[in-house]
């Protein structure tokens, strides 16, 4: 069956740009839709933006103006782009696949731990 | 943004027991609501979509229900594993949000 793996620097400074990527596998990317959530530590979940495979995009309007999610086909991946992070940033990222006619997240990576800290 | 509420923030239960939560949106979501459920140190799993579809493989003493601003997800006999976080999301204009979580532990 599908799954995801999230991958990418643990640790990233202040005012830098947070980049992971999620790696799709037993499965295709295409026809379907892939997500971003965050959830900082001890808190509840953070939808930040999903990406078709064809590249369209959403984003949470409260991020939009620092998120960047972006898809390549060839790889089977799809990737976050996160810039000016702060401490508040600091959280367990999960990519996410949509269910196919119903847009929900049916299939989730692990997770990982990506702190902010100088 | 539509935000939604769950209460109660926390249920504290006994096997056996039936539990019921509860997820208010703060404008109708129509029946874009879904329920999921959420373990320490694991990702969310999806239970109900669509406010009373069970997703695939959930056991059938999880069902849900509501339209519009309120529903509710029900546990109809906890069983050890069922007690965890539980998050309601919409995706009403192709925006998603969560709720804050009710946690249900045990009594």
């Amino acid at each position: 069956q599908v799954q995801l793996q999230e991958s990418g620097p643990g640790l990233v400074k202040p005012s830098e740009t947070l980049s992971l990527t999620c790696t799709v596998s037993g499965g295709s990317i295409s026809s379907y839709y892939w997500s971003w959530i965050r959830q900082p530590p001890g808190k509840g979940l953070e939808w930040i933006g999903y990406i078709y495979y064809s590249g369209s995009t959403n984003y949470n309007p409260s991020l939009k103006s620092r998120v960047t999610i972006s898809v390549d086909t060839s790889k089977n991946q799809f990737s976050l782009k996160l810039s000016s992070v702060t401490a508040a940033d600091t959280a367990v990222y999960y990519c996410a696949r949509l269910l196919r006619k119903y847009y929900y997240m049916d299939v989730w990576g692990k997770g990982t731990t990506v702190t902010v800290s100088s | 943004e539509i935000v939604l509420t769950q209460s109660p923030a926390t249920l504290s239960l006994s096997p056996g027991e039936r539990a019921t939560l509860s997820c208010r949106a703060s404008q109708s979501v129509s029946s874009y609501l879904a329920w999921y459920q959420q373990k320490p140190g694991q990702a969310p799993r999806l239970l109900i979509y669509d406010a009373s579809n069970r997703a695939t493989g959930i056991p059938a003493r999880f069902s849900g229900s509501g339209s519009g601003t309120d529903f509710t997800l029900t546990i109809s006999s906890l069983e050890p594993e069922d007690f965890a976080v539980y998050y309601c999301q919409q995706r009403s204009n192709w925006l998603f949000t969560f709720g804050p979580g009710t946690k249900v532990d045990i009594k």
